[in-house]
């Protein structure tokens, strides 16, 4: 298996603009998860989707975000419109069961917003 | 809320030496815990679990330690390489999905 795959890896975008990251979970794998990563506040859970459902949110920083997984092989994080303060590493993780189950993560994507 | 951290932002150690990383945490009561290595433009990669009933977890130069009580894992690399040089990341989990740590750069130095 090629593990989890994420594009674009660098995304640089001018505030205001829409931007999607796109993630390609592992085969078989029924839990996805979209996380962000910086210097200040470290890894944080964004949402997570089970079964292509989307279960929790509650990370998802305000309404300019969104996700959506139409299908077990394929989901996106939309950030519309794009701040400067956005500007992070975008990970996607999946995994076989929660809450036991160590996660693989993908390579990341670098979004910097102008 | 839940609160986590890790002994420091930066560690760093002679080769051969055994590094000790640590992991506190507050506000939470966690049913396993793992661990996590990190690489300059990676992502995290899975090393270690261990569950709340667990005290000790060995892989090859690895040892985990945890200590429900104390709130704390322990986190330690034996004979020490440069190749071990990255940041180390604990989290949490239960019924809810993983809580991260900030991480714990390691630098190992020949």
């Amino acid at each position: 298996d090629a593990g989890v795959i994420q594009s674009p890896r660098h995304e640089v975008t001018e505030m205001g603009q829409e931007v999607t990251l796109r993630c390609k979970p592992i085969s078989g794998h029924d839990y996805l998860f979209w996380y962000r990563q910086t210097m200040m506040r470290g890894l944080e859970l964004l949402i997570y989707f089970n079964n292509n459902v989307p279960i929790d949110d509650s990370g998802m920083p305000e309404d300019r975000f969104s996700a959506k997984m139409p299908n077990a092989s394929f989901s996106t994080l939309k950030i519309q419109p794009s701040e400067p303060r956005d500007s992070a590493v975008y990970f996607c993780a999946s995994s076989a069961e929660v809450p036991r189950s160590e996660q693989f993560f993908g390579p990341g994507t670098r979004l910097t917003v102008l | 809320s839940q609160k986590i951290e890790q002994n420091s932002e930066a560690l760093n150690i002679q080769e051969g030496k055994t590094a000790t990383l640590t992991c506190n945490y507050t506000n939470y009561s966690p049913a396993y815990l793992q661990w996590y290595r990190q690489d300059p433009g990676r992502g995290p990669v899975f090393l270690l679990l261990i569950r709340e009933n667990e005290k000790e977890k060995r892989k090859e130069r690895l040892k985990v330690t945890f200590d429900t009580t104390l709130k704390q894992s322990l986190f330690h690399i034996t004979a020490s390489q440069p190749a071990d040089s990255a940041t180390y990341l604990c989290a949490l989990g239960g019924n809810t999905p993983l809580v991260f740590g900030k991480g714990t750069r390691l630098s190992v130095i020949a």
